[in-house]
């Protein structure tokens, strides 16, 4: 397996510019989420899903938009970039939740994304 | 939205020593996991607590949840240089759905051969 496996794995942007940052598990997880990460700082959660046909919004959601129309793929858009979205850009998925809160959540390598 | 503090931001130490890092937060945890993050990589899971008191030992890494389940710890004893990483907990709690994590800011540890 490959487990989560994101594209691309670096990118430069000019403001205004759009993209999409692809996210893709084997695991057959339900549950998919998008983080980034700012230098020095630990995650914040921009939007998750808990299966296919069913996105919400984390914690930091504007500027950005998902979808997830597969229960592999969870794609996060940047429709008009702007500096302060520089940040390393991480997905995840875990399996179902309900357990305890005893999930794992597995992270792909992230994705540097710098806005200029 | 709960807020979890890690304590210190920064741990420089030499190879052998011992060292602890925090957790805490002014809300309970239904549960709490900590996570290593090494440069270029996504975080992967050392452990998960769920019990209020509940130890659990990974070779030379300890990991304490508090009694009251509102704080917790990671021991490193003898560190390695392969310790080296950014150090982060996670957790659910009785304010938010058990589908979604929050993490801490973060320990960064260096350890000097």
């Amino acid at each position: 397996n490959a487990g989560v496996t994101q594209t691309p794995k670096f990118r430069i942007l000019k403001i205004g510019q759009s993209m999409t940052l692809q996210c893709a598990q084997d695991m057959n997880h339900n549950y998919m989420y998008w983080y980034r990460q700012d230098p020095g700082m630990g995650l914040k959660l921009i939007y998750y899903s808990v299966g296919a046909g069913i996105t919400d919004k984390g914690e930091v959601p504007n500027g950005y938009n998902v979808s997830r129309s597969t229960t592999e793929d969870f794609p996060l858009r940047l429709e008009l970039a702007a500096p302060s979205q520089t940040s390393v850009y991480f997905c995840a998925s875990s399996s179902n939740s309900g357990t305890g809160g005893q999930e794992t959540q597995y992270f792909g390598p992230g994705t540097r994304l710098l806005v200029l | 939205t709960q807020l979890l503090e890690q304590s210190p931001q920064f741990l420089s130490i030499q190879e052998g020593e011992n060292l602890t890092v925090y957790c805490n937060s002014s809300s309970v945890f239904s549960s709490l996991q900590w996570y290593r993050q090494e440069p270029g990589e996504g975080p992967v899971l050392l452990v998960t607590v769920v019990t209020g008191g509940e130890v659990k030992k990974l070779k030379r890494l300890t990991f304490q949840f508090g009694d009251a389940r509102k704080d917790s710890s990671l021991h490193i004893t003898a560190a390695q240089p392969g310790d080296t990483g950014l150090y982060l907990c996670a957790s659910r709690g009785p304010n938010f759905g058990n589908e979604k994590l929050t993490f801490g800011t973060g320990t960064r540890l260096t350890i000097i051969p």
